[in-house]
């Protein structure tokens, strides 16, 4: 199986702060990395698919970008709704599809 | 509009079978490329793809649990069920459906991201 690590595992930031989140795995995927958001009681929601593409939608502040091994999530000015728990996932092998462990987003 | 939505019980005694159902609008499961997951998400493991049903009816299971698992469809009630044998304790947790349509961005490999989640539901294995 395809380990993704996430780091960090908590992050406190401020409304307005640029935000990078980091994906390893533990085996190249090339591009196949998907991000997803969640929101305490709610369904992850996709935020960027094929490493750096966003679904129509998604705001502007946020991308995504990596190849191989090693991602990045960005969020350029963070805003009130983005305090969350965003996760990668790989794709590359599509047995077992993986996540990584979560990066909760908190003040 | 896609939408999904699981139902099923909110608890289940250890060692009884779980049951859970996927109702789903917006797609078919016959047109090429569509694809229903479920996906799990326990205190201990966060998110973990449990199996998958291909509109081709192929099946895939996560291996750990390929013993307890089976998924099935019902293309013209656009549900997709989920039973789980021998549950435990561990199992605790929410279940997602959720909708992949597979792609080929690339020579490499196919997409299997999850672009539309149910909102998830709460299932207690307990005595």
């Amino acid at each position: 199986d395809i380990q993704m690590t996430q780091s960090p595992s908590t992050l406190s930031a401020s409304v307005g702060d640029r935000v990078t989140i980091t994906c390893r795995a533990s085996q190249s995927i090339s591009r196949g990395l998907a991000w997803y958001q969640q929101t305490p009681g709610k369904a992850p929601k996709l935020l960027i698919y094929e490493a750096s593409t966003l679904p129509i939608g998604v705001p502007s502040r946020f991308s995504g970008s990596g190849s191989g091994t090693e991602f990045t999530l960005t969020i350029s000015s963070l805003q009130p709704d983005d305090f969350a728990t965003y996760y990668c996932q790989q794709y590359y092998e599509y047995l077992p599809l993986t996540f990584g462990g979560g990066t909760k987003v908190e003040t | 509009q896609v939408t999904l939505r699981e139902s099923g019980p909110a608890v289940v005694k250890p060692t009884q079978t779980l049951t859970l159902t996927c109702t789903f609008s917006g797609f078919s499961l016959t047109t090429g490329g569509m694809c229903v997951s479920w996906i799990r998400q326990t205190p201990g493991k966060a998110l973990e793809w449990l199996a998958r049903i291909d509109w081709d009816e192929d099946i895939w299971y996560t291996t750990p649990l390929q013993t307890r698992l089976t998924l099935s469809k019902d293309t013209s009630r656009n549900q997709v069920v989920l039973t789980m044998t021998n549950m435990d304790p561990a199992d605790t947790g929410t279940y997602y459906c959720a909708r992949i349509i597979r792609m080929r961005h690339t020579t490499e490999y196919f997409s299997y991201y999850f672009d539309y989640w149910g909102p998830g539901t709460l299932v207690t294995v307990s005595s």
